[in-house]
C-alpha cells in the first residue's frame, strides 16, 4: 500500500490565491522530505529539500517566498504556492525519506496536478 | 561531471531489442544510487538502490550495474516490451536531483 501521500491530488484555483499541498509519510518517520516540479516535457524538477524542525533548503531559481515548505512533524510536510498564477500550474510531487523496514528508503507520493486560471 | 547526466535523451527500440542506457554521476563522496521507471503525471517506480561499486541488481528483464570509480550506472532492458516505455530517471541518494532522463518508446 502506499506510503506516502499528497493532498489534494488536483486543485484548480483563481490566479492570485495561495494553494496549499499536503505531503504525509504514513508508516514512518520522514527525516528529510524532497519537492518537486514537472514542468512540460520535462523531467522531475527539485525545488527544495526540507528536514524535519529546519528551514527547508531551496535549490538555485526557485523562489523561497513563493513556495513556502514547512516541515513541521516527522511525517507532514506542506507545499504552499502563494499568490499562484497561470505559470505555476504545474504536476507537484513529493518524495519522503527515512527508515523503514530497517531501511532507509525513499518513497514518492502520488502528485498533485496545480491549475491556476 | 558536476552533476547526473543520463544519456540518451530518447531512445526507440521494436519490441523483442535490448537496449541500455547510461547515468552518470560525480565519483566522489559517492552513497548509493537510485533508479526510477517513471510516466509522466504519476509518482516514479522505484527499480534500483545501487550503493557498492560492481553492484549489479535484476529485476525481471530489468537490470542495472553500478561502476562508482568511474562515476557511471548502466540500466538494461532485455527483450523491450511496450509497456516499458517510460522515462528511466536516476538520482543520487544524498541530493535526490534527478538526471534530465531518458525517454524510451517501444514500438510493437
Amino acid at each position: 500500500g502506499a506510503v506516502v501521500s499528497q493532498h489534494p491530488s488536483r486543485v484548480i484555483c483563481k490566479s492570485g490565491t495561495s494553494v496549499k499541498i499536503e505531503c504525509r509519510s504514513l508508516d514512518f518517520q520522514a527525516t528529510t522530505m524532497f519537492w518537486y516540479r514537472q514542468f512540460p516535457k520535462q523531467s522531475l524538477m527539485l525545488m527544495a529539500t526540507s528536514n524535519e524542525g529546519s528551514k527547508a533548503t531551496y535549490e538555485q531559481g526557485v523562489e523561497k517566498d513563493k513556495f513556502l515548505i514547512n516541515h513541521a512533524s516527522l511525517t507532514l510536510s506542506t507545499l504552499t504556492v502563494t499568490s499562484a498564477h497561470p505559470e505555476d500550474s504545474s504536476f507537484y510531487i513529493c518524495s519522503a525519506s527515512g527508515y523503514r523496514g530497517g531501511g532507509n528508503e525513499q518513497f514518492f507520493g502520488p502528485g498533485t496536478r496545480l491549475t491556476v486560471l | 561531471i558536476l552533476n547526473v547526466e543520463q544519456s540518451p535523451q530518447s531512445l526507440h527500440v521494436q519490441e523483442g531489442d535490448s537496449t541500455n542506457f547510461t547515468c552518470s554521476f560525480p565519483s566522489s563522496n559517492f552513497y548509493a544510487l537510485h533508479w526510477y521507471r517513471w510516466e509522466t503525471a504519476k509518482s516514479p517506480e522505484a527499480l534500483f538502490v545501487m550503493t557498492l561499486n560492481g553492484d549489479e541488481k535484476k529485476k525481471g528483464r530489468i537490470s542495472a550495474t553500478l561502476n562508482t570509480k568511474e562515476g557511471y550506472s548502466y540500466l538494461y532492458i532485455k527483450g523491450s516490451q511496450p509497456e516499458d516505455s517510460a522515462t528511466y530517471l536516476c538520482a543520487l541518494a544524498h541530493d535526490m536531483r534527478f538526471g534530465a532522463g531518458t525517454r524510451l518508446t517501444v514500438k510493437p
